[in-house]
């Protein structure tokens, strides 16, 4: 079974800028998720899909990050302008229905 | 109060000893603990999970649950250098479909 899969592995951009972080969950998985995760601290959700529809986006920060889940499979996040404390890893899940979520290998965002 | 709290480390045993490492939650109405291991520059994968009150054991690592206390722990017997993570406690919250974790504790094995 392939895995979650995340790209770009790495990403340096200036402050103001903008990056978009693209996933692929695996097959099947109706739920998606995007963590991110600062150097230190543990995972914090930042969105959840169910299919292509927003089942909680609490933690996250409107006014310049946004994540959309086209046709219920493939999911972009993006972030427009970033600030130098976005510099974290930001991790996608997913998972089918009532079982454990399975992460990719992350995007690791290097804000200058 | 953090919604799930570990001691952060760094935890240190032997080659061969058990690792106890622990977690508590603050939502009295969890329903699903989840421990995940993330070694350095890796994501986080996924240990063992838990559902009911007691201990559920998967080859060297259990698992054990108290909901009356809030509490969660997880224990890895004959402990090898390369148990050497950081190992991530994670709560579903009651009513909440998102997975909170704790901060993490970084276990060092020493050979």
């Amino acid at each position: 079974e392939a895995g979650v899969a995340q790209s770009p592995r790495y990403k340096i951009i200036e402050k103001r800028q903008s990056v978009a972080f693209w996933c692929n969950p695996i097959s099947g998985h109706a739920t998606l998720y995007w963590y991110q995760q600062i150097l230190g601290q543990g995972p914090k959700l930042l969105i959840q899909f169910q299919n292509n529809g927003v089942v909680d986006d609490s933690q996250l920060p409107k006014d310049r990050f946004s994540a959309e889940r086209l046709k219920g499979v493939d999911s972009t996040l993006k972030i427009q302008p970033a600030k130098l404390e976005d510099s974290a890893v930001y991790l996608c899940a997913s998972s089918p229905p009532t079982s454990p979520l399975h992460f990719g290998n992350g995007t690791r965002l290097t804000v200058t | 109060q953090k919604e799930v709290e570990q001691n952060s480390g760094p935890l240190s045993v032997p080659e061969g000893a058990i690792a106890s490492l622990n977690c508590t939650y603050s939502d009295r109405g969890s329903q699903s603990f989840f421990w995940y291991r993330q070694y350095s520059g890796k994501s986080p994968e996924l240990i063992m999970f838990i559902y009911s009150n007691g201990d559920k054991e998967d080859g060297r690592f259990t698992a054990q649950l108290n909901k009356a206390s809030q509490y969660v722990s997880l224990l890895i017997r004959d402990s090898q250098p390369s148990d050497s993570a950081t190992y991530l406690c994670a709560v579903n919250m009651f009513e909440r479909a998102k997975l909170t974790f704790g901060s993490g504790t970084q276990l060092t094995v020493l050979p």
